[in-house]
């Protein structure tokens, strides 16, 4: 597609559960991150992908998170046993290359509702 | 630990008059500045960018200004519109660097009629 696709837009789990979040980025984009964003807060770092090297994970709040990026392109967030503060919308984007441009493209995010 | 950060959480501006977004960023590595825009429901989309060897940058009805010398940064907005209003990110990075693209909290823009 011509933008950052993220499933699904909104899910709703009991705790405990586990999720997957995914995101799609736009074709050819090298750099993929996962933010998280609280009610009314700013954008929280969750973890970055570029290229082949080993991600940057260090935005990671538990090791109840991990994600993965398979094939340079498709990413999945996973949170396990999941938590009611872990609750907000979960941000994907992509960038042509990574740490020397800020213009990063946004998917329009996915919702979790933590019960 | 280096924050980015906003003096103001909400600013109500009347339609046709001028915004003024201020940030301040506390990593005096970073070197690359960008304002995002993001509108409810939506994810941030990116406005314009400064490097650290600019102190102004102009775009459509947009303009960025950097001191370095105090670590600010603001958007301006000339003759602000309806579809101004949203909430405006400004954000960091120190290139070539591992580092990240850090965001502050955020400020939301009003546009009364």
């Amino acid at each position: 597609g011509a933008g950052v696709s993220q499933s699904p837009s909104n899910k709703v789990t009991e705790k405990g559960k586990d999720v997957e979040l995914r995101c799609d980025p736009i074709s050819g984009h090298t750099a993929l991150y996962w933010y998280r964003q609280s009610l009314g807060q700013g954008l929280e770092f969750l973890i970055y992908f570029q290229g082949n090297s080993a991600p940057d994970k260090s935005g990671l709040p538990s090791d109840r998170f991990s994600a993965e990026r398979t094939g340079g392109s498709v990413s999945t967030l996973t949170i396990q046993r999941t938590q009611q503060e872990d609750s907000a919308v979960y941000l994907c984007a992509s960038s042509r290359r990574g740490g020397n441009t800020g213009e990063l493209f946004f998917g329009e995010g996915s919702r979790l509702t933590v019960l | 630990g280096e924050s980015v950060g906003l003096h103001l959480p909400t600013l109500s501006v009347q339609e046709g008059d001028n915004s003024i977004i201020n940030c301040a960023y506390s990593n005096s590595a970073s070197d690359y500045f960008i304002w995002y825009k993001q509108e409810s429901g939506k994810g941030p989309q990116f406005i314009i960018d400064i490097r650290s060897n600019m102190d102004k940058r102009q775009g459509q009805r947009v303009t960025v200004l950097l001191n370095k010398t105090v670590k600010h940064l603001s958007l301006q907005i000339a003759a602000t519109q309806p579809g101004d209003s949203a909430v405006y990110f400004c954000a960091e990075i120190a290139t070539g660097t591992a580092s990240k693209l850090t965001f502050g909290t955020g400020t939301r823009l009003q546009v009364t009629l």
